[in-house]
């Protein structure tokens, strides 16, 4: 099937330690995205990829930034983590088009200590 | 400052009943709305949208209602089922040809048997 696939599911990191999160997608969808969820709050969207032109949101911390080496991977890197980005990753994907749907993948849960 | 609301925290209902989840949205610039179903430790899955150009998209047992006018969606399931337990996100889009989704903070669903 095709699928978003995150890895890992569940990642703990110590406060300050860079760490990397993997996506990858077979849906071949030329936009992925890159969602952060704390508890109890919504998904909140920090930046996008169109093909490879990197699309920053306006408030994202410059802590976290993001590689797609080609179609099916995309990285996300928290350079310097701190105790606040403790949260749901999310990654997404959809076609380049309005009206259509994003497919999220299982997401990674980051604990920094 | 949240553009996309879901006021109620929680809902259940009985099974066989009708489930109706509401969602309010700010910007007026939003011109696709989404629902999406989350059970926990997974990603949200697609459940059903509506384009701003219609007030109502039926799918089986789900049906999406918007009212532009009063920036107002909702979502109707009949009839619900044990199995429609779960957190469902209401989320918004402008037209961008992106799918830079903003998120309502949820409202968990407990279908009783």
């Amino acid at each position: 099937d095709a699928m978003v696939i995150q890895n890992p599911r569940y990642q703990v990191t110590q406060f300050g330690k860079p760490v990397t999160l993997s996506c990858s997608q077979t849906l071949n969808h030329n936009v992925m995205y890159w969602y952060q969820q704390k508890s109890s709050q919504a998904p909140k969207l920090l930046f996008h990829y169109y093909d490879k032109d990197f699309n920053n949101e306006a408030d994202t911390p410059d802590n976290f930034q993001s590689r797609r080496p080609n179609t099916s991977f995309c990285f996300l890197d928290i350079r310097s983590p701190g105790l606040g980005d403790t949260a749901m990753y999310l990654c997404a994907t959809s076609l380049a088009q309005s009206n259509t749907e994003a497919f999220f993948g299982q997401g990674t849960r980051l604990t920094v200590v | 400052d949240q553009q996309v609301k879901q006021n109620s925290p929680s809902l259940s209902v009985q099974e066989g009943r009708i489930s109706i989840l509401n969602c309010d949205y700010t910007n007026s610039m939003f011109d696709y709305f989404l629902w999406y179903k989350k059970y926990p430790a997974e990603g949200p899955t697609f459940l059903i949208s509506i384009s701003s150009i219609k007030d109502k998209n039926e799918d089986g047992r789900f049906t999406v209602f918007l009212n532009k006018s009063a920036k107002h969606l909702s979502l109707h399931i009949v009839p619900s089922q044990p199995g429609d337990s779960a957190v469902y996100f209401c989320a918004a889009s402008p037209n961008t040809g992106f799918q830079k989704l903003v998120f309502g903070t949820g409202t968990r669903l407990l279908v009783s048997p």
